[in-house]
């Protein structure tokens, strides 16, 4: 079966450290990989989506970047973060065919202060 | 461009009560709806999906959702609320074009009062 894995569940960071969290998925290949940002346990915002390896689409100009080096890996960095990058970030991923659903990520809480 | 709409923030219902979770949605072409659920610090779980055919769709936990194509809705439906439906609702539309985009919207608090 399928799993995700996202990392770290929570981090607290400073105004202008870096930041990277990692999701990873097992079970399947070629999946689509996706980001999301949750503000205030609210909407869900795509950062990022990947259809494979080096394939990365950004929807919204932000401090953040994403980069899939593996086909089963998804990482979200930035160089500095700002306070306005707080919130909840979710991994997902979905089979790239069809009506297929997205499979979530336990999510990671960031609190930059 | 796609888009959702959930016009209630919150929604309050006494247990064994009908509930309704409404749900509008916007695409050029045809879509893929689909409802999520999410608990308090967690990520979001799948409950049902409309791909086609029958309007009538229904998921986990005895929630159903209604396909309405000339309103372009799909409120989600339980005929009989628990306590621990109380959650954090998720309408997604997906343009069957689209490489694979869900857009969703702002979700709706359900609050289930024994």
């Amino acid at each position: 079966s399928q799993t995700i894995h996202q990392w770290p569940a929570t981090l607290v960071q400073p105004v202008g450290s870096p930041l990277s969290l990692e999701c990873t998925v097992e079970g399947t290949s070629n999946p689509n990989l996706y980001w999301y940002r949750q503000a205030a346990g609210r909407g869900l915002q795509l950062l990022f989506y990947s259809i494979g390896i080096d394939q990365i689409s950004s929807e919204v100009p932000q401090n953040l970047s994403a980069s899939r080096p593996q086909d089963r890996q998804f990482i979200l960095s930035s160089k500095k973060l700002l306070l306005s990058d707080s919130g909840f970030y979710l991994c997902a991923w979905m089979v790239n065919s069809g009506a297929n659903v997205l499979t979530f990520g336990a999510g990671s809480r960031l609190t930059v202060l | 461009a796609q888009s959702v709409a959930q016009p209630e923030d919150q929604v309050n219902v006494a247990e064994g009560n009908p509930l309704t979770v409404k749900c509008t949605y916007s695409v050029s072409g045809n879509p893929y709806l689909f409802w999520y659920v999410q608990y308090p610090n967690r990520g979001l779980q799948f409950l049902l999906k409309y791909i086609t055919g029958d309007n009538l769709v229904k998921g986990s936990y005895g929630f159903e959702a209604e396909f309405n194509k000339s309103q372009t809705s799909f409120p989600l439906k339980k005929p009989s609320a628990l306590v621990s439906d109380s959650a954090l609702y998720f309408c997604a539309v997906r343009d069957r074009t689209n490489a694979g985009k869900s857009t969703f919207g702002d979700g709706t608090t359900l609050t289930v009062k024994p």
